[in-house]
């Protein structure tokens, strides 16, 4: 069965510090997706970043990238130079096929990230 | 602009009653979903709907109803058969390429209280 986890519950960082947040999958699926969402505490969720499973190159988007280790099943998401606007939960998603041959996302349990001045 | 609009932001109910989550999209997008968020957890999903009068069932179906008579809507309504609503609800919507990488946007979601 596929499988998000997120073994960081909480992290902590210094602004302007890199940090890097968790994520393992597990999947027997050949062709799926890798996503990264923000959640602050207004409850929306943002859309990050996102990596194919066959995509060569590591997936990068301004000041965050994804550290994608298809050997290891991991996904983590490397945020550089942190900002006090960067604190808030952080989730890790996988795209599945669902009965119809329609992708549906499966979602981990989150990080919560604080940022410190 | 283009965007996921959920409303209301905050919905109280008393047990028993049916309330609607009203979703609506500008995007385009042919795919919408139902989340369900409870504390400390991620998300799961309730319901999606591939394309007008069709939606499928997703995890937790359960208690719930949905209807996808235009494109640009896709309400939910929680029934009293629902035994534990109280929940933070997300709608969201995606292009459907049939591939891995259709991007999932959301909504701003609605928190649902059971008085």
């Amino acid at each position: 069965a596929q499988k998000i986890t997120q073994t960081q519950p909480g992290m902590f960082v210094q602004e302007k510090e890199a940090v890097t947040l968790d994520c393992t999958y597990d999947t027997s699926d050949p062709s799926y997706g890798l996503f990264w969402y923000k959640q602050p505490s207004s409850g929306e969720m943002i859309f990050l970043i996102y990596q194919g499973s066959y995509d060569q190159q590591n997936a990068t988007e301004g000041r965050y990238s994804l550290n994608f280790q298809k050997a290891r099943k991991s996904a983590n998401l490397v945020i550089s130079a942190s900002q006090l606007g960067d604190s808030a939960m952080y989730f890790c998603a996988m795209s599945a096929m669902f009965s119809g041959g329609y992708n549906k996302l499966i979602f981990g349990a989150g990080t919560r990230l604080a940022v410190h001045p | 602009d283009g965007g996921i609009t959920q409303s209301p932001k905050y919905l109280f109910r008393k047990e028993g009653q049916n309330v609607t989550l009203s979703c609506e999209q500008n995007l385009n997008h042919d795919a919408m979903y139902w989340y369900r968020q409870d504390p400390g957890q991620g998300l799961r999903l309730i319901y999606y709907s591939q394309i007008v009068n069709d939606f499928q069932k997703g995890d937790i179906a359960e208690g719930y109803s949905v209807s996808r008579e235009k494109k640009e809507s896709f309400p939910l309504t929680v029934t009293s058969a629902q035994k534990n609503p109280t929940a933070f609800y997300l709608c969201a919507s995606s292009e459907l390429s049939g591939g891995a990488g259709d991007t999932q946007y959301f909504g701003p979601g609605t928190r649902l209280t059971v008085l």
